[in-house]
């Protein structure tokens, strides 16, 4: 039972444009919602993450949206640049050092 | 420099081997994580500890096995019992459960291959 579910595999988006990546959980418990941008053969770093209690946080050029209601969550990359091609992973979790769980990934290419 | 190292960083094992993969942090972090890595299949959870002396199998923790003797070690080892071993192995780390510090921290990893 997949628990996080991630789309699109994978993204094309030309430089400047808007990249958007969509995650859909089914457990309420859920307290903690990160995402991670991984670069081919490194350990994934910490991106952005956000609770359920805010809608929307902003992190530079990095936005998270959150609807409680309907258990959705999406990343979107304003002025997406070539130094942004990576595997993005939504994850969550819930409060008190439980593990993550991870959705399967999206491959962002970011292209001139 | 805090942070947490994983050794070696490729691995190659013949068939019917042990291997021990390691992981040491420290970040004074409580909980630490591994996790396994395929092509399309996201991370997935092969064992955690949250305390020393105790852990908990994960998602997929058939063919591994773990110790937690020292807060800053979590050392896996991939038995042969593992049918297919071959892949990126990650260790991750995080600090107790207080609202707003449940980052888990990852190591750059190990690639293990088996030939």
């Amino acid at each position: 039972q997949q628990q996080v579910k991630q789309s699109p595999q994978s993204l094309i988006v030309q430089k400047g444009g808007i990249s958007i990546i969509n995650c859909a959980y089914e457990n309420t418990a859920f307290d903690y919602f990160p995402w991670y941008q991984q670069f081919p053969g490194k350990g994934p770093a910490l991106l952005i993450a956000i609770r359920p209690d805010v809608s929307e946080k902003k992190e530079g050029r990095f936005t998270i949206s959150f609807n409680k209601s309907a258990k959705q969550f999406s990343l979107h990359i304003m002025d997406s640049q070539p130094g942004d091609s990576a595997t993005y992973f939504c994850a969550a979790s819930m409060i008190g050092n439980t593990p993550l769980v991870f959705g399967k990934g999206t491959r962002l290419s970011v292209i001139a | 420099d805090g942070g947490i190292t994983q050794s070696p960083k490729y691995l190659f094992r013949k068939e019917g081997q042990n291997v021990t993969l390691s992981c040491e942090q420290n970040l004074n972090h409580d909980a630490m994580y591994w996790y396994r890595q395929d092509p399309g299949q996201g991370l997935r959870l092969i064992y955690y500890s949250q305390i020393v002396n105790d852990f908990q199998k994960g998602d997929i923790a058939e063919g591994y096995s773990v110790s937690r003797e020292k807060k800053e070690s979590f050392p896996l080892t991939v038995t042969s019992a593992q049918k297919n071993p071959t892949a990126f192995y990650l260790c991750a780390s995080s600090i107790p459960g207080q609202r707003g510090t449940d980052t888990q921290y990852f190591g750059p990893g190990t690639r293990l291959t088996v030939l």
